[in-house]
């Protein structure tokens, strides 16, 4: 089977950096993803590491090691709108479909 | 354009009842699936359809029973609906076999049983 495990809440100020990690356990592996949900809101995909490295989008970047089955999605220049929870999820058996398993979220605190 | 929608956005209904809720996904993707997500944001696949033929069935209670009339939509009929059924429920679609990872979700249906 398959599970990830993420902290359940990050505190940090504004124009802080701040790191979320996510340590998966899967029997295939086919790329680990992020997504952001604001409350009240859907989730929304964020990005999609298939390889080990950094991927940079503005002001996110998601980071891979799959031998160590760790990824961390990384947040610069924290804005209050930034307040929201953040999933990992990886893809279910190939014989699954789409299907995503998420974490269990990080709900992250912007303050001023 | 709206590219995920649902409706109704809130339900409220009492034990026993059943309901459905609806989901129509404009981006054109082949597959399409139901999230259930509980109190504690705990965000778990129900169902997934591929084409409106049914590929990923969770352990789910048989009183929830998707239909897809084609691949744009994908409805969700709930039967003798419990306590426990409160959550929201998002509808997602995504483009088969890439990008999976790049789900498209609704904006949620938040069904609460008194």
């Amino acid at each position: 089977g398959q599970s990830l495990e993420q902290p359940s809440e990050v505190t940090a100020v504004e124009g802080a950096i701040v790191q979320i990690n996510c340590t998966y356990q899967t029997s295939g592996f086919y790329g680990l993803s992020w997504y952001q949900q604001h409350d009240g809101g859907a989730p929304t995909f964020l990005s999609y590491n298939a390889l080990d490295g950094l991927e940079e989008t503005g002001r996110f970047s998601s980071f891979l090691s799959r031998s160590d089955s760790y990824g961390y999605l990384l947040l610069q220049e924290l804005q209050m709108k930034d307040s929201a929870s953040y999933f990992c999820a990886v893809r279910g058996e190939r014989n699954q479909g789409g299907k995503l398993i998420f974490g269990q979220g990080t709900e992250l605190s912007v303050k001023p | 354009d709206t590219a995920v929608s649902q409706t109704p956005k809130y339900l409220v209904t009492q034990m026993g009842n059943d309901k459905s809720i609806k989901c129509e996904q404009n981006l054109g993707h082949d597959t399409m699936y139901w999230y259930k997500q509980d109190s504690k944001k705990f965000l778990k696949i129900m169902f997934s359809y591929n084409n409106k033929e049914l590929i990923i069935n969770e352990t789910v209670p048989n009183r929830f029973s998707p239909k897809s009339p084609d691949k744009a939509h994908l409805n969700l009929h709930i039967n003798s609906l419990e306590l426990g059924d409160s959550a929201v429920y998002f509808c997602a679609s995504s483009q088969e076999p890439v990008p999976f990872y790049e789900q498209y979700f609704g904006p949620g249906t938040r069904l609460t049983v008194t």
